[in-house]
């Protein structure tokens, strides 16, 4: 079982950018994403397949439809560079999955 | 204030051993699920293993690359979970992450927030 990410998202500054997430468990195990900036660790920015943590600004949202999840980032901003992880578990639950990981650049 | 500090890491040759901590405060660590993280040099996040909640039954669970080499543990008294790597493998280099992760329950449907925090990590080198 495994989740799959596009490598890179290029997006302009106002632009909305989407990453997807792809995986047979996605159907059955909520999902998380993440954002990691160099040099830091990762932070969550959606649970839940589509629930936001306080602090997290509503032009980021997340999607599920069958076995993929969606990250959509809205309006588009240069602090939106980084790293995007999703997560999830197995179908027994009793491992955690991360996709491979997701480079959004901001043109 | 949820803090997690990692300490331990360092160089360690092939087949050594390792003992990474995690200090935490700010909540209880017994009450939530506890992972832990790696990400190898320009690589992404890998799974390593995570210990659940008291409330859950403690169980443990790893990662196949470190099963039966690495051990999970938790000291609720010192507030401190480790990470004990034994026959360590040039692979197993990376910067070391733990993770907390407990429910906010709100309402009476049994809705809840996911809570989710981790620490800045430590870096693991292993080379001869």
């Amino acid at each position: 079982s495994e989740l799959t990410q596009p490598p890179s998202v290029s997006v302009s500054p106002g632009q909305t950018a989407t990453i997807t997430c792809s995986g047979d468990a996605l159907s059955k195990e909520y999902s998380y994403w993440y954002r990691q900036y160099p040099g830091q660790a990762p932070f969550m920015i959606i649970y839940k397949d589509t629930e936001r943590p306080s602090g997290i600004p509503g032009r980021i949202s997340g999607s599920l439809s069958g076995t993929t999840v969606t990250l959509t980032i809205s309006d588009v901003q240069a602090e939106d560079e980084a790293d995007y992880y999703c997560r999830s578990a197995d179908s027994s639950g009793d491992s955690v999955l991360f996709g491979g990981g997701t480079k959004l650049t901001v043109l | 204030e949820v803090q997690l500090v990692e300490s331990g890491g360092g160089l360690v040759k092939p087949g050594g051993s390792l003992r990474l901590s995690c200090a935490t405060s700010g909540f209880t660590l017994g009450d939530a699920w506890m992972t832990w993280v790696r990400q190898a040099p320009g690589k992404g996040l890998a799974w390593v293993g995570r210990i659940k909640s008291n409330g859950d039954g403690g169980t443990i669970d790893y990662a196949a690359p470190v099963q039966g080499r690495f051990i999970i543990s938790r000291d609720d008294s010192q507030k401190t979970l480790y990470l004990q790597m034994n026959s360590v493998k040039i692979e197993d280099t990376g910067v070391y992450f733990c993770s907390a992760r407990g429910r906010d329950y709100y309402g009476d449907s049994g809705d809840y927030r996911v809570l989710d925090f981790w620490g800045p990590g430590t870096l693991v080198t292993v080379s001869s």
